[in-house]
Order: C-alpha cells, then structure tokens, then sequence
C-alpha cells in the first residue's frame, strides 16, 4: 500500500521567505509526527497531531513555526521568515490508532535556506 | 526523561563479520525501543522493536537486538555484515508520557561495510 509521502522533495530558498511543507500520511493513520533532522545530528521532535488536533507542540523551535492537519490526513508545517538554521531535513511520520507503536516515516523534504 | 546514546558515530567492519551497534536509554516509565536504519537521501525504515514482550528481539534483513533492562541497552547486531547494510542507524525510545509516543533519537551510528 501507499507509505507516507512528502512534498517537495527538495526546497531551496532565501533567508527571510516562507515555506511551506506537506505531508500525506498513510490512510487511516490518526496519529502524525514532524521531526527535524540537522546535518550530523538525529532526529528532533517537532509536533504531535492526534486527528486535526496538535497535543504536543513542545519541539517547535520558535514561534516562525507552526503546522495544522487538515481531515485527519494532510498536514502543512510552515515556517516563516526563514533562517538558515532552518536549514535540514524535515521528516513526517504517521502511526495507527490502534498502535503498534512503530512509526512510518515519509522520505523527508530537505530545506535549505540561502 | 527519556534519552538515547548511540556510542561510536562510525563503525567500519569488513563483509562477513559481525555488526554491533551500541544503544543505551534512559527512561523514566518500562522503555519501547526501535531500531530504524536510513540509507541516504530516504526516510527512516523500522528494522525491530521491543515492546515490553521477549527480550530478544529480531528484525528484518538478519538484523536482531536484545533488551538488557540491567545495562539500559538495546544493542543492534548481525552475525555477517552485507555491503548493503552499508547506511546510518537510528536507536529511539518512545516517550510514553502525555500519551503521544513521540521518539526520543540517538544521534546515529553510520555503517561502512568494506568488501
């Protein structure tokens, strides 16, 4: 079946722009993670959305961040007035409601910022 | 709260011999653990978990884990490196307070399997 999907693959723009980065998670998977992942570094937990609900918000990195889930499926992780340490590869992932516990990772949008 | 250490940033081993791949947690609450492997320019691909059933775990491509609860490790092996386990390696923990299972990251460990 369909994994989870991002978009665009690849995003390069200037300082100081938005940008806009989608997910579409597996069908049927309530729960979706953004993580961050810097160059040399693991990944770092962004936010949680339960349905079209964000529970936990707590790794958002500041307040140019922010991302909503529409019809518990697609999500949209802005972020405005990019830095370039903002720079690095922004991975979804979604799970079942009925959990397993695993997380399915989409195959991330890689951002960098001029 | 929960934390993973991933020692060695790169290991290097020759085809045909042993993988160990070095894990310890930290976790307030009976951990879940994973184990993700990443080959380059994709996203991550579960290769085992352990949650709270037997402590030998075993994955997917001859890949297996064993919790030691004792030594906070959840270390990765292989009896017999391929060159296309060649890829970087992920130990989580599931933060299972709040209720959202997000995973805590080690930094990773990147593979080079030498012909």
């Amino acid at each position: 079946g369909a994994g989870v999907s991002q978009s665009p693959s690849n995003k390069v723009t200037e300082k100081g722009k938005d940008v806009e980065l989608r997910c579409d998670p597996i069908s049927g998977h309530t729960a979706l993670y953004w993580y961050r992942q810097r160059l040399g570094q693991g990944l770092e937990f962004l936010i949680y959305f339960q349905g079209n609900s964000a529970p936990d918000k707590s790794g958002l990195p500041s307040d140019r961040f922010s991302a909503e889930r529409t019809g518990e499926s697609v999500s949209t992780l802005t972020i405005q007035r990019t830095q370039q340490e903002d720079s690095a590869v922004y991975l979804c992932a979604s799970r079942p409601a009925v959990s397993t516990y695993e997380q399915y990772f989409g195959p991330g949008t890689r951002l960098t910022v001029t | 709260a929960q934390s993973v250490t991933q020692l060695g940033s790169h290991v290097s081993v020759s085809e045909g011999a042993l993988v160990l791949l070095r894990c310890n947690y930290s976790s307030s609450v009976p951990p879940y653990l994973f184990w993700y492997v990443q080959y380059p320019n994709q996203g991550l691909q579960l290769l085992l978990k352990y949650t709270s059933a037997a402590t030998l775990v075993k994955g997917i491509n001859g890949f297996e884990a064993e919790f030691k609860k004792s030594e906070t490790s959840f270390h990765l092996t292989k009896p017999s490196a391929h060159m296309s386990d060649a890829a970087e390696y992920f130990c989580a923990v599931s933060d299972r307070r709040g209720g959202s299972e997000k995973l805590v990251f080690g930094k990773g460990t990147k593979l080079t399997v030498n012909p």
